[in-house]
């Protein structure tokens, strides 16, 4: 069963406008999400990240909205730019005992930014 | 060489062959990681070695055999793999697990089991 789930496969947006990817998660124990952002032929690079002690956190054009209530977080990234184009993973981490932190990932949202 | 760096890049391999993937970081993180990523589904973590030291093996099949000679090095030793087992193999690597660092992923081996 899927514990972070990204139901848009794809997102398509005009440069210059606000592009929205939104991840939906089911395990409340999660205390710490990312975003991830990959380009063909490379591997996931990290973009931003959130504690679930916050609801917010901004980092130039790129913020990360936390709804612990909804168990839902989004991803702005405004203005949207053709280099922004690639795919974007959602990531949410928990302390699984011992030593280590474990990344659970959703299956990622391909965004198109048009110029 | 910067980052995280895998080797090969492409492998095609047949069901009763045995490979190896490697991965070297240039970081001097402590920890590294195996992920896996199936067509049409989320990376799926495999393995995570801390100091060297296997600590997390997520219910691996033991076709697949991973190696941790020191913390700049990561093997995926490959032996009897079956079709299914296609996917592309990713490493990682970060300063340390027991924390929310930051993990930094190499390009990945895009495997392909005949």
């Amino acid at each position: 069963d899927q514990q972070v789930k990204q139901n848009s496969p794809s997102l398509s947006v005009q440069e210059g406008r606000i592009s929205i990817l939104n991840c939906d998660y089911t395990n409340s124990m999660f205390d710490y999400f990312l975003w991830y952002k990959k380009y063909p032929a490379e591997g996931p690079t990290f973009l931003i990240s959130i504690s679930s002690i916050k609801d917010k956190n901004e980092d130039g054009r790129f913020t990360v909205f936390l709804n612990k209530s909804a168990k839902h977080l989004s991803l702005h990234i405004v203005p949207s730019q053709p280099g922004d184009s690639a795919v974007y993973f959602c990531a949410a981490s928990r302390n699984s005992g011992g030593s280590n932190y474990k990344l659970t990932f959703g299956k990622g949202t391909l965004l198109t930014v048009n110029p | 060489e910067t980052g995280v760096t895998q080797t090969p890049r492409h492998l095609v391999m047949g069901m009763t062959n045995k490979k190896s993937l490697k991965c070297e970081q240039h970081l001097g993180h402590n920890a590294m990681y195996w992920y896996k990523q199936s067509a049409k589904k989320p990376l799926e973590l495999m393995f995570v070695y801390n100091f060297k030291e296997q600590t997390e093996n997520n219910s691996v099949p033991s076709r697949f055999s991973p190696e941790c000679p020191n913390s700049s090095h990561l093997f995926l030793h490959l032996h009897t793999l079956q079709p299914e087992d296609s996917a592309l193999y990713l490493c990682a690597s970060s300063q340390d697990p027991g924390t929310t660092d930051t993990q930094y992923f190499g390009p990945g081996t895009r495997l392909t089991v005949l």
